[in-house]
């Protein structure tokens, strides 16, 4: 898997978007942007993927960049419940099945 | 649907003990994880199993042991427990749809203290 750079920490006011970006220069072609979140050492939990074009779910935005070196994850409006750690992951699918590389992510904390 | 459900959720150990962790789905879901967190870090793999009968290491497997006779059950067993396995357990569970290989489903975790 491809590693991530993402920042140690960030800040983010309660209803107020927030903008988590991750680096990933040497991803491969078939290796698919996923987001996890753990909230407080309970176990992780999926957000979103993709693969090229951005994505939206019931939780938030994936937005990859077109030369796909790097992605922003958006919660468009956070609550204090979305203070967590933020994991950005590359993974190819296919034989490496959900076998996930975790790095440091980024601690979000929201706050009112 | 439960989910992934893991027991214990708390063990003490002594040194040199034995135990196991279980850890059952109710998804039907083929792959199943084996995943540890030692404090600040981030997860790292133990085992996984790609269907009943068939498991292989991740990226730690020393110290533990597998098996898998049903899809539901992927127990993780400890033998001879040291200090150096204290650390929060997790097992998860996702589906054999390729592009849903990577949208693991996490248990609530157990945490384990050798001492």
């Amino acid at each position: 898997d491809a590693k991530t750079t993402q920042p140690t920490s960030m800040d983010c006011a309660e209803g107020r978007a927030a903008n988590l970006p991750c680096n990933h220069s040497t991803i491969s072609g078939n290796e698919y942007v996923y987001w996890y979140r753990q909230i407080h050492s309970q176990g992780p939990q999926y957000i979103i993927h993709g693969l090229k074009n951005n994505e939206t779910n019931e939780m938030a935005s994936l937005i990859i960049t077109e030369d796909r070196k790097s992605s922003t994850l958006i919660l468009p409006h956070a609550t204090l419940r979305d203070t967590a750690v933020y994991y950005c992951i590359f993974h190819a699918g296919g034989t490496s099945y959900g076998k996930l590389t975790f790095g440091q992510g980024t601690i979000l904390t929201v706050h009112p | 649907n439960a989910g992934v459900t893991q027991t214990p959720k708390f063990r003490i150990l002594k040194i040199g003990q034995s135990m196991t962790l279980q850890c059952t789905q109710d998804m039907n879901h083929n792959y199943m994880y084996w995943y540890r967190q030692d404090p600040g870090m981030g997860l790292k793999l133990i085992y996984y199993s790609v269907g009943a009968g068939i498991t292989d290491k991740g990226e730690v497997p020393n110290g533990y042991n597998v098996s898998r006779s049903t899809t539901e059950d992927f127990p993780l067993r400890l033998e001879l427990a040291a200090p150096s396995q204290t650390s929060v357990y997790f097992c998860a569970s996702s589906s054999p749809i390729e592009r849903k290989h990577g949208e693991l489903f996490f248990g609530e975790g157990s945490r384990l203290t050798v001492l």
